[in-house]
């Protein structure tokens, strides 16, 4: 397994579109976590699934926002109508039931709104 | 709110010279402190967990100290390889959601 994955690693969107983010985690991890980081500052959570149910918001996850993971594989992170305050990297984690707080991160999405 | 705070928030380090991190939080059913390392570009790389105070974890040249306010993650004779952010964040009920420090960036001259 190379760890997880995420896709695209750079989007740069005009303010008004709508973009989608992907993350694959490690295939034996049940847990899936998304966070958002910007600069000088550390990743501020967004949302947790365990298999495909998503068991928390972050009060962060604003209505523009929507996550989902269907089949308890892998994950979409959606954001309509960007703005620019959300140019951030986006972060997808993933953790085993047996370790749940030793957490494994991809390499981020960084989003530029224009 | 119960948060971390990390200090100093920027360190610059010759080749071989130690230091030392800052994790200073605010306890309120505290149930471990974590550390992880993120190098520019990348998602953060757990490190260690701590649980109880007076415990230590090493790795390389890495030790991590756990008091019953705060950690620290100490830097034997660094090398240019140790150039990161270092991030701690508490743990606690649901820890996945509470917040990370905003981090200690070392650079590590040759």
């Amino acid at each position: 397994d190379t760890g997880v994955s995420q896709d695209p690693r750079h989007k740069i969107t005009k303010r008004g579109q709508n973009v989608t983010f992907r993350c694959d985690p490690i295939s034996e991890h049940n847990r899936l976590y998304w966070y958002r980081q910007t600069l000088g500052q550390g990743p501020e959570f967004l949302t947790y699934f365990q298999n495909e149910a998503q068991l928390e918001k972050s009060r962060l996850l604003s209505d523009r926002f929507s996550a989902e993971r269907p089949k308890g594989s892998f994950s979409t992170l959606e954001i309509q109508r960007t703005e620019q305050g959300d140019s951030a990297m986006y972060l997808c984690a993933s953790s085993s039931p047996e370790s749940s707080y030793e957490q494994y991160f991809g390499p981020g999405t960084r989003l530029t709104v224009t | 709110e119960d948060q971390v705070t990390q200090s100093p928030e920027a360190l610059r380090l010759q080749e071989g010279e130690s230091s030392s991190l800052n994790c200073s939080y605010t306890v309120s059913g505290l149930r471990g402190l974590f550390w992880y390392r993120q190098d520019p570009g990348k998602g953060p790389e757990f490190l260690f967990t701590l649980y109880s105070a007076g415990e230590e974890k090493e790795k390389e040249r890495l030790k991590a100290t756990l008091t019953k306010k705060e950690s620290f993650l100490h830097i034997t004779a660094p090398k240019p390889e140790d150039s990161a952010t270092y991030l701690c964040k508490r743990g606690g009920s649901n820890d996945y959601k509470l917040s990370f420090g905003a981090g200690t960036t070392v650079t590590v001259r040759a």
